[in-house]
C-alpha cells in the first residue's frame, strides 16, 4: 500500500524567509501524480502545487517550488519570501493511477513570525 | 466558476442518528470524493463516484455509503452514528477519474455526534 510521510509536525519561519517541508512516500509504481495541499484555519483545502513523476522537471508555482527525488522518493515543498498568508497545514499527497484516490500524509503546520 | 460546495457546513447529531451530506462538485466536473478528516486519523478516503457509479471505496464499515446524481451531485449517508463519527468530512471534484486531474475541494461539513 502507498504511505506518504510527513516527519515534521510543525515548522516555523521568519517573515520573508525561506522554509522547505518535507515529504517522502513509498510506492511501487512509475507514474503518478504528487501534490502539496494548504489548508488554513478556515479549513478550504487548496492546491499549491502538482507535480507528475514522469516530469524530471521540478514544478514552480511563484515563490512555491519543489524539489522532486524519484529514485529517493522523496518531494519536498520550498516556500519562498514566506508571508503570514502562508500560515497553515501542508499536506502532502500522492495519487494512485490505479485507484485514483489521494494518499495524504499526516501534515506540517507552518507558523510564520513577523 | 463556483468552487465545490458542501451542505450543511455544521451539524450535531446524537448517537444511533443518521446523517446525509451534500457536495456540489465545481460545474462540469464528474468525479467526486469524499475524506474523512480526524485529528487521530487525519485524511481518509472514502469513496469516489463517477457517472453515477462508485468507483473506489476506503476502508470504512457499511455505515458510511454514499451515492451520486446524473448532475454529478453526490451525498454521503452515516447510519447509526457513534462518537467516533466527529470529523470533518471533505468533497473533491475533479473533471474525470484521471489520476492527471487535479481534486479540488469544498470547505467541509464539520459533524460532531454527541
Amino acid at each position: 500500500a502507498q504511505t506518504v510521510t510527513q516527519s515534521q509536525p510543525e515548522m516555523s519561519v521568519q517573515e520573508a524567509e525561506t522554509v522547505t517541508l518535507s515529504c517522502t512516500y513509498d510506492t511501487s509504481e512509475s507514474d503518478y501524480y504528487l501534490f502539496w495541499y494548504k489548508q488554513p484555519p478556515s479549513r478550504q483545502m487548496i492546491l499549491v502545487i502538482r507535480q507528475e513523476a514522469y516530469k524530471q522537471q521540478n514544478a514552480t508555482e511563484n515563490r512555491f517550488s519543489v524539489n522532486f527525488q524519484k529514485a529517493a522518493k522523496s518531494f519536498s515543498l520550498k516556500i519562498s519570501d514566506s508571508q503570514l498568508g502562508d500560515a497553515a497545514m501542508y499536506f502532502c499527497a500522492y495519487r494512485n493511477p490505479l485507484n485514483e484516490k489521494l494518499t495524504f500524509g499526516t501534515g506540517t503546520r507552518l507558523t510564520i513570525i513577523p | 466558476k463556483a468552487g465545490v460546495t458542501q451542505t450543511p457546513r455544521y451539524l450535531i447529531k446524537t448517537r444511533g442518528q443518521q446523517v446525509t451530506l451534500s457536495c456540489s462538485p465545481i460545474s462540469g466536473h464528474r468525479s467526486v470524493s469524499w475524506y474523512q478528516q480526524t485529528p487521530g486519523q487525519g485524511l481518509q478516503f472514502l469513496f469516489e463516484y463517477f457517472s453515477e457509479t462508485q468507483r473506489n471505496k476506503g476502508n470504512f464499515p457499511g455505515r458510511f455509503s454514499g451515492r451520486q446524481f446524473s448532475n454529478s451531485r453526490s451525498e454521503m449517508n452515516v447510519s447509526t452514528l457513534e462518537l467516533g463519527d466527529s470529523a470533518l468530512y471533505l468533497c473533491a471534484s475533479s473533471l474525470t477519474l484521471s489520476e492527471s486531474d487535479t481534486q479540488y475541494f469544498g470547505p467541509g461539513t464539520r459533524l460532531t455526534v454527541l
